[in-house]
């Protein structure tokens, strides 16, 4: 069965650092998202992507993070200066065409800010 | 805006049954049931795109009540294996998903 796949599992940072977050969503599907999860805490939105640019983002989705699709296969989030609450499990997601359809959640990239 | 998940958390006995509700204070077009175990990704259990539909998978099902905004998730002569949390999100239209903040099940011998 096709799934969305992230790299790296974990990742340990110090604050103020640069982190790349990469996930290859499914090949036919044409919406991507991201989403984090703080421990113990729900699955909060960041942002969509579609069709090659940001089409929704949340408030947490400030000027520190930006996404990219950089070769019509990955899909990476980036943050810049990370900071200690940044420290949370980041999902990628993708869905294919329509209303509706599933949302495929990758297994996750946990990211610890020291 | 979240949707509202209730209960917080519920404990039950083998083979005991459970109700999740979710509930929004905005028009839905589709409620979406996921489980996630602890350190792990959610896991997708089912979506609901219409008003009043039920759908099951062995002894989870769910309805979706357009009118009152709102789904309930059933859990049937519960399993060991359904412990967890689970999330419901909710979409109107082509919005991104939106969570709960997640009802946390556990299941005991």
């Amino acid at each position: 069965e096709p799934e969305v796949t992230q790299t790296p599992s974990h990742q340990v940072t110090q604050m103020g650092q640069e982190v790349i977050l990469r996930c290859v969503p499914i090949s036919n599907h044409l919406y991507f998202y991201w989403y984090r999860q703080i421990l113990g805490q729900k699955v909060e939105f960041l942002v969509s992507f579609y069709n090659n640019e940001i089409s929704e983002k949340s408030e947490i989705f400030d000027d520190q993070f930006s996404v990219e699709r950089p070769d019509g296969s990955n899909f990476t989030l980036k943050i810049r200066s990370t900071k200690l609450e940044d420290s949370a499990m980041y999902f990628c997601a993708s869905k294919d065409r329509g209303t509706g359809n599933t949302i495929y959640f990758g297994e996750g990239s946990w990211l610890t800010v020291v | 805006q979240q949707p509202v998940q209730s209960p917080q958390a519920v404990i039950l006995r083998e083979g005991e049954d459970a109700v999740i509700n979710c509930s929004s204070s905005k028009a839905l077009y589709s409620v979406h049931w996921y489980r996630q175990k602890h350190g792990e990704a959610p896991v997708f259990l089912m979506i609901l795109l219409k008003g009043g539909e039920q759908k099951g998978h062995e002894k989870i099902s769910a309805s979706f009540n357009e009118k009152k905004q709102q789904s309930s998730l059933y859990l049937t002569a519960s399993q060991l294996s359904y412990s967890g949390t689970y999330f419901c999100g909710t979409s109107s239209g082509n919005t991104p998903l939106v969570f709960g903040k997640g009802t946390r099940l556990s299941v005991i011998a």
